[in-house]
């Protein structure tokens, strides 16, 4: 059994750009969910996927969209981005017989200059 | 974004101590998740809790849903050196945004060997 896996695990962007985040889900899990880490802090909830469609958002604004693949793997992707960007991005996936455990892959850690 | 209350912030305890942690919310919560988080990786599952009043047992872990549902505490029985890391604690609330975890900020547990 495969766990959470994503890519790429560093990036280094610029202001402005736009960046793609991938994500593949632990074997036989359908949901997907995205978390960002700040230094020093614990995950905030970005949004989550369930059958090709995102079934719930946090407070993040729209320039973070998402889209979830018939293989029930993901994208982040985050425009226009700006330094307060930079953190820790985490996917988590569940299965939808067991919503209440999310499982983490190791993250990509995205640098915004 | 709404965290919970995690306390200690950072333990720094000796080899073969006792250690606990809590997590409190403001609001009731119907699953209970704890995460171990080491450097560079994504949060692991430890142990999780569905009811009030559950106490589960993971080797020397346990941790237990608090009954008013609104608090969680983690105890860590003879400490070893690779318990080192960041511990959080996360919850899904009740009602409608039960698809999205909540984190704490996270305990830094320092074990000296």
């Amino acid at each position: 059994e495969t766990g959470v896996t994503q890519s790429p695990t560093h990036l280094i962007k610029t202001r402005g750009q736009q960046v793609t985040l991938r994500c593949s889900s632990q074997s036989g899990h359908n949901t997907v969910s995205w978390y960002q880490q700040a230094l020093g802090q614990g995950p905030q909830f970005i949004f989550q996927y369930y059958r090709e469609e995102e079934n719930g958002r946090g407070n993040f604004p729209p320039r973070f969209s998402g889209l979830q693949f018939p293989n029930y793997s993901s994208e982040l992707n985050v425009n226009a981005l700006e330094l307060d960007d930079s953190a820790l991005y985490l996917c988590a996936s569940s299965s939808v017989a067991n919503l209440a455990e999310a499982f983490f892959g190791q993250g990509t850690r995205l640098t915004v200059v | 974004g709404q965290q919970l209350n995690q306390s200690p912030q950072s333990m720094f305890i000796q080899e073969g101590e006792d250690v606990s942690m809590n997590c409190t919310s403001s609001s009731i919560f119907n699953t209970w998740l704890w995460y171990k988080q080491d450097p560079g990786e994504g949060p692991v599952l430890l142990i999780a809790l569905y009811k009030a009043g559950e106490l589960t047992s993971n080797g020397r872990l346990t941790a237990q849903f608090g009954i008013t549902r609104k608090d969680s505490f983690l105890n860590i029985s003879a400490s070893i050196p690779s318990d080192v890391g960041i511990y959080f604690c996360a919850g899904r609330p009740d009602g409608g945004s039960n698809y999205k975890l909540t984190f704490g900020k996270g305990t830094l547990l320092t074990v000296n060997p």
